[in-house]
């Protein structure tokens, strides 16, 4: 009965391999997101999505993109992977972009 | 984007102590969030709070959005409530800035 779930939960791969995590809410929430945690635990925001609007953080590489094959799901695909692409990355969601609910996290080692 | 700072960076308190994070942000915002990441690394929302005051069992939140503050306070600490705490703000589309956070370790 997970509200909001990620696989893989851990992802160990090459640099310059291409790498995709998936995530799914079963919450009927209308926007999900994608954040990144670095090692010294700060978060950032990647994209925000509804079924309306993708929004992009500029900071963020375009080897990086969000995929929504229907409004439950939303995967990160990542292109040519960096040793700088390693931490943790989390899925959320919410309803009205009020109270967010986040995913267990995907822990991404680049080698 | 928005400026969010929260103090104090860490805290360590004794079970059963009281104590008040702060967090501050540069800018007018229409979305307030408190978040615990426990030891485990889940994020758990504690208060959607854009203006006013909650109460949630020992965790209170008030934000001051013309000050552009807000506070978390938690009474009676436990073991359990060690973690980190973060505030995030939105201003517009979704985009979500998060606070450097605060370390919290209750002890026995």
């Amino acid at each position: 009965d997970t509200a909001v779930s990620q696989t893989p939960k851990y992802l160990v791969t090459q640099m310059g391999n291409d790498k995709s995590i998936k995530c799914e809410q079963n919450l009927g929430h209308d926007t999900m997101y994608w954040y990144k945690q670095d090692s010294k635990k700060f978060l950032k925001i990647m994209f925000s999505y509804n079924n309306k609007e993708l929004i992009i953080n500029e900071t963020v590489p375009n080897r990086f993109s969000p995929k929504s094959p229907d409004k439950a799901h939303l995967n990160l695909h990542i292109n040519s992977l960096e040793l700088g692409d390693s931490a943790v990355y989390f899925c959320a969601s919410s309803y009205r972009g009020e109270t967010q609910y986040f995913g267990p996290g995907t822990r991404l080692l680049v080698l | 984007g928005i400026q969010v700072e929260q103090s104090p960076p860490d805290l360590i308190l004794q079970e059963g102590a009281n104590s008040t994070l702060r967090c501050n942000f540069s800018d007018s915002v229409n979305n307030l969030q408190w978040f615990h990441q426990n030891p485990w690394g889940q994020l758990i929302n504690l208060f959607y709070i854009p203006s006013g005051t909650k109460q949630n069992g020992r965790l209170s939140a008030t934000t001051v959005a013309t000050e552009r503050y807000s506070l978390l306070y938690i009474s009676s600490s436990q073991t359990t409530d060690s973690g980190v705490y973060f505030c995030a703000v939105e201003r517009s589309g979704n985009q979500f800035y998060f606070g450097t956070g605060t370390s919290l370790t209750v002890i026995p």
